[in-house]
């Protein structure tokens, strides 16, 4: 089983400011990385599926990077907004298609 | 939409009792997931399923079993039910897509087990 873990596991940030956290992973046997966004009561949504080092992927106000070398991707959230309140999960896939996901980072957004 | 259907969506049930919660896909998906959703812990992977009649364990197994005998329909059953399996199940498909490969979850099945 792949040992994922999220950093910060909880975070509080004001409307308007730009927040990151992390995603680590094995780097060995790397295959693709998927993050979700995973908002009270509703099921999970996919955000990015990043597949080489050094990727970037964007998608509005939120971005991501990765790392394969060194086993990390980065979530950053620009001009963070009420409605960017959920918890965001990341899973790497080693090719097995057994996707096993981080705790999370609960990301509360203060108006 | 990835066609997931879970049920039912919501179940009380009491301890000790058989539970069988189940999630139906329209897209002829190869791989289907169960994942609970726990404080604290995020999804964890109960079972998975990479085939008709062809299925593996995940995190967190113990208790529940699974059944794929066709394409389309993967049965998560609580054998005993307990307090503990109070929860939350996703049911999950993986699709393989212009942008790579991508998990579609269902819209949960709410557990109460009292």
């Amino acid at each position: 089983i792949l040992n994922v873990e999220q950093s910060p596991q909880s975070l509080h940030v004001q409307e308007g400011d730009s927040t990151n956290f992390t995603c680590s992973f094995p780097s060995s046997n790397f295959y693709a990385l998927h993050w979700y966004r995973w908002e009270t009561a509703k099921s999970p949504e996919a955000l990015f599926v990043m597949t080489l080092n050094g990727d970037e992927k964007k998608k509005g106000r939120i971005s991501a990077t990765l790392n394969t070398k060194e086993g990390y991707s980065y979530l950053y959230i620009k001009g963070s907004q009420p409605e960017d309140s959920a918890t965001y999960l990341c899973a790497p896939d080693s090719g097995t298609y057994k996707y096993i996901f981080g705790t999370g980072t609960r990301l509360k957004v203060l108006a | 939409d990835a066609g997931i259907t879970q049920s039912p969506r919501h179940k009380v049930t009491e301890t000790g009792t058989p539970v069988t919660l189940r999630c139906h896909q329209t897209e002829n998906h190869r791989y289907m997931y169960w994942y609970r959703q726990d404080p604290g812990h995020g999804l964890r992977l109960i079972h998975y399923s990479y085939g008709v009649k062809d299925t593996d364990k995940g995190e967190v197994s113990d208790g529940y079993s699974v059944s794929r005998s066709k394409t389309e329909d993967f049965l998560l059953t609580l054998e005993s039910a307990t307090s503990s399996q109070t929860s939350v199940y996703f049911c999950a498909i993986s699709d393989w897509g212009q942008k790579g490969n991508t998990i579609y979850f269902g819209e949960g099945s709410w557990l109460t087990v009292v």
